[in-house]
């Protein structure tokens, strides 16, 4: 089972940051946190990740709390192309370790 | 780098008949995946393989389902018999080797299945 909650479905302005939280109470010490999303009709695509320091790319910035019991995704400027459903993952760092999708979060980017 | 190469992109069948589903993965990459895809369960994985060996199958959903594996730049999924139930988009995802902490899995771009 999916060790994550997220809320299924959020919606945002075009340009607007995007703000997406996930809950992952039962994280381990040896786990990270993964985000992926899926564009409609395409296969999920590795946006981020990070361990308990918050991180930023050229996609995202990933938010953890301190006592890393959640996290928020962050898409500083949203654009149409950003609409698609959202996994927040966690975990081990091993390169031969799977990954258990959850639902997911389905984000509209409205114009 | 052309991406993680599935084949086919689509194939419709009929009950019972043999299904066969490829992938390749990107040079270089040693753990390949196998996922499926319905609106009612999700994305689930359904086994993984590091350094072509099999790892983790207990995801795949009964003994009409099979994956191999022969060298590190093919894997096949194979359904026999095929069901309706099997209709789903299935992906193929391959990872980096080495350090996980740089480690993330790239995914195909599917081969959707129907069975009729």
């Amino acid at each position: 089972d999916a060790k994550t909650t997220q809320p299924p479905s959020m919606d945002c302005a075009e340009g607007r940051a995007a703000n997406l939280p996930c809950n992952h109470s039962t994280i381990s010490g040896n786990e990270y946190v993964y985000w992926y999303r899926q564009i409609h009709s395409q296969g999920p695509q590795y946006i981020i990740h990070g361990l308990k320091n918050n991180e930023t790319n050229e996609m995202a910035s990933l938010i953890i709390t301190e006592d890393r019991k959640s996290s928020t995704l962050i898409l500083p400027h949203a654009t149409l192309r950003d609409t698609a459903v959202y996994y927040c993952i966690v975990r081990l760092w091993s390169s031969a370790s799977k990954i258990i999708f959850g639902s997911g979060t389905r984000l509209s980017i409205r114009p | 780098d052309a991406g993680v190469i599935q084949s086919p992109r689509h194939e419709v069948t009929e009950m019972g008949q043999e299904v066969t589903l490829r992938c390749k993965p990107i040079s270089g990459h040693n753990s390949l995946f196998w996922y499926r895809q319905t609106m009612m369960r999700g994305l689930e994985l359904l086994i993984y393989f590091n350094n072509n060996v099999p790892i983790d199958d207990s995801g795949m959903p009964e003994d009409r389902f099979s994956a191999k594996m022969p060298n590190a730049s093919f894997s096949t999924l194979k359904i026999q018999p095929s069901e309706p139930r099997d209709s789903a988009v299935y992906f193929c995802a391959s990872s980096t080797p080495g350090l996980g902490v740089r480690e993330t899995q790239y995914f195909g771009p599917g081969t959707r299945l129907l069975v009729l």
